[in-house]
């Protein structure tokens, strides 16, 4: 099992452009969960996604998206990037029935934005 | 005040040390506690998680939960050297609003020196 990966590993994007970052879950799983880790702090939650579709969303704005697939993959967009987006973007999955608090991390995509 | 409150340290000790790490939170419609441990540059792994007031031990590693406090630990007993990363905690309501995301604290680290 090759447990929650996600690509790229590493990304550098200039202010104003757009950014997607990939995630597929564990397998089995079909809850995928996107968090924003700044460097010294704990992960905060952006949004969840569950049958295709956001089911929670955090405290971050518009500019931030998502999708989820049939096949369960996620995909996080970041539009118009700016400096303070610069942060390590970790996904997480679930398994089904499980109320979603066992959540697994992928490796993460450390995203760097000049 | 924030809703998970977590010593960021740093914390170091000799090896074969039991160590302690703590959190409190503010948010009485947390139910879920999680312990993750993080290498450095990788994602977050679940050590252990817990749902009740009290004990759970799984081999060095012990989680305590006092809900009346609103205070929760992680114990790790013969601390090795591999043991050296930074330990989140992690909570989640049981239901509403907040009951897909988890909240983190800020993180932990820990060094245990040979």
């Amino acid at each position: 099992d090759a447990g929650v990966t996600q690509s790229p590993t590493h990304l550098i994007k200039t202010r104003g452009q757009q950014v997607t970052l990939r995630c597929s879950p564990k397998s089995g799983h079909d809850t995928v969960s996107w968090y924003q880790q700044a460097l010294g702090q704990g992960p905060q939650f952006i949004f969840q996604y569950y049958e295709e579709e956001e089911r929670q969303r955090g405290n971050f704005p518009d500019r931030f998206s998502g999708h989820q697939f049939p096949n369960y993959s996620s995909e996080l967009n970041v539009n118009a990037l700016l400096l303070g987006d610069s942060a390590l973007y970790l996904c997480a999955s679930s398994p089904p029935g499980q109320g979603t608090y066992e959540q697994y991390f992928g490796p993460g995509t450390r995203l760097t934005v000049t | 005040q924030k809703e998970v409150e977590q010593d960021p340290g740093p914390l170091s000790v000799p090896e074969g040390a039991i160590v302690s790490l703590n959190c409190t939170y503010s948010n009485s419609a947390f139910q879920y506690f999680m312990w993750y441990r993080q290498y450095s540059r990788k994602g977050p792994e679940l050590l252990m998680y817990t749902y009740s007031s009290g004990n759970k031990e799984d081999g060095r590693f012990t989680a305590q939960v006092d809900k009346s406090s609103k205070y929760i630990s992680l114990f790790i007993r013969d601390s090795q050297p591999s043991d050296s990363a930074t330990y989140l905690c992690a909570m989640k309501g049981y239901s509403g609003a907040g009951s897909y995301q988890l909240t983190f604290g800020k993180g932990t680290k820990l060094s245990v020196i040979p």
